[in-house]
């Protein structure tokens, strides 16, 4: 089945303890991204990779890290969480860029930092 | 920078209505308009469309794009409590979808 897999789900973690959400997907795409979905703001994007060992700033880059090593991982890094980074992250991927068709969505990561 | 904006940000219609969604854009290499929908867990996609004044369908759900005065509209005709959900519109260039903030659909019985 064609999917894009998160881990953790939920992470419930304390201010300056580094983390890391990962992210798989299995359509061989080579368009990745990663977002955060906040009430009143909607999805902003964070980082995103147009191929392996290729990425860029979304809109919201501070406070994360990311890396593209292989095609179908593209971790997201917090090396030092603070509390403004509690939210439900997305990590999406797409077979082209983001204007020539659908982007898939992993299931979400819900953080919270205390 | 790109922008989005959908309007209303939220609406409670009763079942059997019919609701419009709007979405406005400014997005540089504009490419496509990208319509979502999500309920409580990760986007599903719903349309892509990239030319303006074709209508794309599917079901009860339509979309169209003009492309002139940036932007697009989302129709749903007899509405069901299961569309209640947030709609989510992006603007699409070629290494960057934006979204707007969501329009919040609650559909009573």
């Amino acid at each position: 089945e064609a999917q894009v897999t998160q881990n953790p789900r939920y992470l419930i973690t304390v201010t300056g303890k580094k983390l890391t959400v990962t992210c798989s997907q299995n359509m061989n795409h080579e368009y990745m991204s990663w977002y955060r979905q906040d009430p009143g703001l909607g999805l902003r994007q964070i980082y995103y990779s147009m191929n392996v060992e290729v990425t860029d700033k979304g809109d919201v880059p501070e406070g994360y890290k990311v890396s593209r090593k292989e095609k179908r991982n593209f971790p997201l890094i917090l090396e030092s969480p603070s509390p403004n980074q509690t939210s439900l992250y997305f990590c999406a991927s797409s077979g082209q860029g983001w204007g020539y068709n659908e982007q898939f969505f992993g299931p979400g990561t819900r953080l919270t930092v205390l | 920078e790109d922008k989005v904006v959908q309007s209303p940000l939220s609406l409670v219609v009763h079942e059997g209505d019919t609701v419009t969604l709007n979405c406005s854009y400014e997005v540089t290499n504009f490419r496509s308009l990208l319509w979502y929908k999500q309920e409580k867990k990760a986007p599903t996609f719903l349309f892509m469309l990239t030319s303006s004044g074709i209508e794309k369908k599917s079901g009860r759900l339509s979309s169209i794009l003009d492309k002139k005065e940036l932007f697009s509209i989302l129709n749903i005709t007899a509405t069901q409590t299961g569309d209640s959900a947030i709609y989510l519109c992006g603007g699409g260039s070629n290494y960057k979808l934006t979204f707007g903030k969501g329009t919040l659909l609650t559909v009573n019985p």
